[in-house]
């Protein structure tokens, strides 16, 4: 398996809260993503990093930030968690070359919002 | 625009049959590539296989194979052998070039006993 890496893996939390998912990498690359998944649901796209200070919006509008200080760090904050987040968040990564750029997922953190 | 159609939402097998994942695409670049990932009930998602739209043979890897059809844009995976570990749900996604991946909706894939 790959080497990526999330944190928490389960959190249940109240509407209202502020909560940081975490993802580390330690493969070096450059590109880091952000998907939302329902589960046994297609993935959508909500963030992601080219590499060091840069981070776009994926097609799917987001209330959740993100943030890429470090190559190997790419953390997605929500500032106040509402029922409807309640989803599986998976984190992944890929080099940039592109005849390299195969996708690798971390294990996800699966969120409740109540 | 890119899309990605997996047709099969849902799929059973027989262990030790064979089975075969359909996957359509559309995209107006000639370079681009193509993959299958699969996610296990609970667990992390994976890369089964990556073709090369610029390469005509099929890729392999042990009990999986795919059929690419450029013209066709079909992307097909064939599972062989099938094994009580094979299921999942399945991915088919494409990346053109400089772009972000486009995965399509999953096949839920269930190998019967």
């Amino acid at each position: 398996e790959a080497d990526i890496y999330q944190t928490p893996r389960y959190l249940v939390i109240g509407t209202g809260k502020k909560i940081t998912l975490e993802c580390s990498q330690t493969m070096g690359h450059d590109k880091m993503y952000w998907y939302q998944q329902d589960p046994g649901m297609e993935l959508h796209l909500i963030h992601y990093s080219y590499g060091v200070n840069s981070t776009e919006k994926g097609d799917l509008s987001s209330e959740s930030t993100v943030s890429r200080i470090r190559t190997e760090h790419f953390p997605l904050t929500l500032e106040s968690a509402r029922p409807s987040h309640t989803s599986q968040y998976l984190c992944a990564s890929s080099e940039l070359d592109a005849g390299r750029e195969t996708q690798y997922f971390g294990p996800g953190t699966r969120l409740l919002v109540l | 625009a890119q899309t990605v159609t997996q047709s099969q939402p849902e799929m059973s097998v027989q262990e030790a049959e064979t089975v075969t994942l359909s996957c359509t695409y559309d995209t107006s670049e000639n370079n681009y590539y193509l993959f299958w990932y699969k996610q296990p009930p609970s667990r992390q998602m994976i890369l089964v296989i990556r073709q090369e739209a610029y390469k005509q043979q099929n890729a392999t890897e042990n009990r999986f194979s795919v059929n690419f059809q450029k013209a066709a844009k079909s992307f097909s995976l064939k599972i062989s052998d099938s094994q009580l570990g094979d299921t999942a749900m399945y991915f088919c996604a494409i990346l053109n070039y400089g772009q972000n991946f486009v995965f399509g909706p999953g096949t839920r894939l269930s190998v019967l006993p």
